[in-house]
C-alpha cells in the first residue's frame, strides 16, 4: 500500500528557516509534490521533484531522495503569511495512469 | 495553470437530501478529479471524470452515491446523494491541464449534513 508520514504541526519564528520532512512508501513512484493550503482555500502548488536532489524556487526549496523514500520542504525568511498547512503528495504510476496520494499535512504556525 | 471556480462554497443540508456541486475551469482540460477532505484527514480521490467517457470511481465510492457529469471540457458536477452526517466534508475539484502533471484545485465546497 501507500503511506506518507509528515509531522502534524510545527512552529517557527518570523525570519527564520523551517524544514518540513516527509517520508513515504509506495510502489510505482513517479514524483513528489508539495502544496500549500491556507484554511478555507484551495491547495496551491509549491514544488515538484522526480529526480534526486534539490529544487530551489525563491524562498522555497524541496529535496528528494528516492532510495530513502524521503523529501523535505525548506522555507527561508519565514513570513507570517507562510502560516498554513503543507501537504506532501506522492504521485505513482498505476498502469492505468498517474494517481496522487496525499499526506495529512503539516500545520505550520509562524510567530513573531 | 488553471483557475477553478466551485459552487457553492459551503452549504448546510438535511439528512436524506442531495446536493450538486459545480466546477468551472477557465481553460479546456481533459482530466478532472473530485476529492473529499474529511476533518483532520488528507485528500481522498473520489473519482476521475474525463469528458466523453464515464467517470472512474475509486474503491469505496459508487456512482449511485456520487453521480458525476462532465458535459464539456470546462465543466463538471458532483452530486452527493441521500446525504447523511458522515458525508459532512470538504469536496474539491481538481484539474491536470498540462504534460507536467501539476494538478490545480478549487477552493472546495464545505458541506455540513444535519
Amino acid at each position: 500500500g501507500q503511506n506518507i508520514d509528515q509531522p502534524t504541526e510545527m512552529t517557527a519564528t518570523e525570519g527564520a528557516i523551517v524544514q518540513i520532512n516527509c517520508t513515504y512508501q509506495t510502489s510505482g513512484f513517479n514524483g513528489l509534490f508539495w502544496y500549500q493550503q491556507h484554511a478555507g482555500e484551495a491547495p496551491t502548488f509549491l514544488s515538484y521533484n522526480v529526480l534526486d536532489g534539490l529544487e530551489e524556487k525563491g524562498r522555497f526549496s524541496s529535496f528528494l531522495s528516492r532510495s530513502k523514500g524521503y523529501s523535505y520542504l525548506l522555507l527561508k525568511e519565514l513570513q507570517m503569511k507562510d502560516s498554513a498547512s503543507y501537504l506532501c503528495v506522492v504521485r505513482r504510476w498505476t498502469g492505468g495512469g498517474n494517481k496522487l496520494t496525499f499526506g495529512t499535512g503539516t500545520q505550520l504556525k509562524v510567530e513573531l | 495553470s488553471a483557475v477553478i471556480s466551485q459552487k457553492p462554497s459551503r452549504d448546510i443540508c438535511q439528512r436524506g437530501t442531495s446536493l450538486t456541486i459545480q466546477c468551472q475551469v477557465d481553460s479546456q482540460v481533459t482530466m478532472m478529479f473530485w476529492y473529499r477532505q474529511q476533518p483532520g484527514q488528507s485528500l481522498t480521490l473520489i473519482a476521475t471524470a474525463n469528458q466523453g467517457s464515464e467517470a472512474t470511481y475509486e474503491s469505496g465510492f459508487v456512482i449511485d452515491k456520487f453521480p458525476i457529469s462532465r458535459p464539456n471540457l470546462t465543466f463538471s458536477t458532483l452530486t452527493v446523494s441521500n446525504m447523511s452526517p458522515e458525508d459532512s466534508s470538504i469536496y474539491l475539484c481538481s484539474v491536470r491541464p498540462g504534460q507536467g502533471g501539476i494538478q490545480y484545485f478549487g477552493a472546495g465546497t464545505r458541506l455540513s449534513v444535519l
